[in-house]
Order: structure tokens, then sequence, then C-alpha cells
């Protein structure tokens, strides 16, 4: 089974802190994800990586940046963590064919509070 | 923009089968369907992927018809555990399409 793993379950920073989560997948994934999940906003993807040192703007990335320096891991940045960015932080990898990507697996979530 | 929607919740109760349907009219020649399952505070976990007919693995069934503008994940008996928040995917890289999500209470 692919295993997405994000280093922390729970974090608590403060206002203005600079915010590191990692996410690593063991399956040679080309494409990694990093969503937010909201109660009444579903998922919204903030980046997401097609391939090493590639990065694309998804549909929230304003107060967000990303580095993926090794295909299995891709990290998030929050530069200066505002209370607003309270949320679960989801990262997904799959695999893409033929144009289609496919096998999308989650990992188990961060669930970040700034105070 | 695409629109994926599914019902917002259904109930059922132990031993039933649970038939919960998504419908993506805009979904591209190239989509796969995905079913996720959600429990709170956790990351959606892989439940099933077709991409036309019928798919069956040792959890559940997805029935995709013909024109594949929707998908029904089956659940044949499904136990309390199986309280969850259940969404279908479909898309690919920046245009993949969550759907609305559906809250399923199983009782006894």
């Amino acid at each position: 089974d692919v295993k997405v793993t994000q280093s922390s379950r729970y974090l608590v920073k403060r206002t203005g802190e600079k915010v590191f989560l990692e996410c690593v997948q063991d399956m040679d994934h080309e494409n990694m994800f990093w969503y937010r999940q909201d109660p009444g906003l579903g998922l919204r993807l903030i980046y997401f990586s097609y391939d090493v040192k590639m990065k694309e703007k998804g549909d929230i990335p304003e107060g967000y940046s990303v580095s993926r320096e090794k295909k299995e891991r891709f990290s998030l940045i929050l530069e200066s963590a505002s209370t607003n960015q309270t949320s679960m932080y989801l990262c997904a990898s799959s695999l893409s064919q033929e144009g289609a990507i496919y096998g999308y697996t989650f990992g188990s979530g961060t669930r970040l509070t700034v105070v | 923009l695409a629109k994926t929607t599914q019902p917002i919740s259904m109930d059922s109760y132990e031993g039933q089968e649970v038939n919960i349907t998504c419908s993506h009219n805009n979904i591209a020649t190239n989509d796969y369907i995905t079913w996720y399952q959600q429990f709170p505070s956790q990351g959606p976990r892989f439940i099933i992927q077709g991409y036309k007919t019928k798919v069956t693995n040792e959890v559940a069934s997805l029935f995709i018809p013909a024109d594949r503008k929707s998908s029904t994940l089956s659940l044949p008996r499904v136990s309390l555990s199986d309280t969850a928040v259940y969404y279908c995917l479909t898309g690919g890289g920046n245009k993949l399409t969550f759907g609305t999500g559906t809250q399923l209470k199983v009782e006894l």
C-alpha cells in the first residue's frame, strides 16, 4: 500500500511564525498535492507538483509556498502564520498514466491551530 | 466550473446495503472516478476506483453507467463503523473535483 506520511497530526503555532508542514510518500508517485479542509468549504487545493523542483498554484495559494527538492517529499510553508490559516491540512500523492491522474492517496492530515 | 454533487446525508441500519450516488455531468474522457471515506480529524481513505461499468473489491462495488455522468458506490452490509463522510472524486491535476460529500449514519 502507498503510504503518505504527514509529520505532525496536531500543531499549535503563534501568529507570525513561519510554519513547515512536511509530507513524504513511499511509492515513487510523480504528483503531490496540498489541500486544506474547512467545514462547509470542502477540500481546497493550495499547491501541487508534478515533478521535483516543479510547483503550480492551486485555488488558494496566497500566504503559502511549497518546496519539492526530492521526489518523495513535498513541504508546505506558511511564511507568516495567521489565524485564518487554522485548518486541517491534507497532503496527497498520485500516479499519472496516459494523461490521467489516478490512485490518489491522502495522508492522515495535520490539524493546525494558529493562536 | 464542473459540479460534482452528492446527497448531503443518508441514514441506514446495520446489515443493510447502502448506495450513494454521485453526479458528475462534466467528467472528461480520461478521468477516473474514485471514492473515499473520511472519519473526523483524519485524511480521506481510498475505497474504490473505476473508469467504466462495474468494479468490485473486498469492501465495496462501484457502478458506472455508459455515459459516465454519474457513479454509485455500493456498500454491501454496513456496520456502525461505516458511519463517516463519503466523497467521490473525478478529474486530474488542478482540475480535480471533489463531490460535496455524503454523511452516512449507520444505526443499530
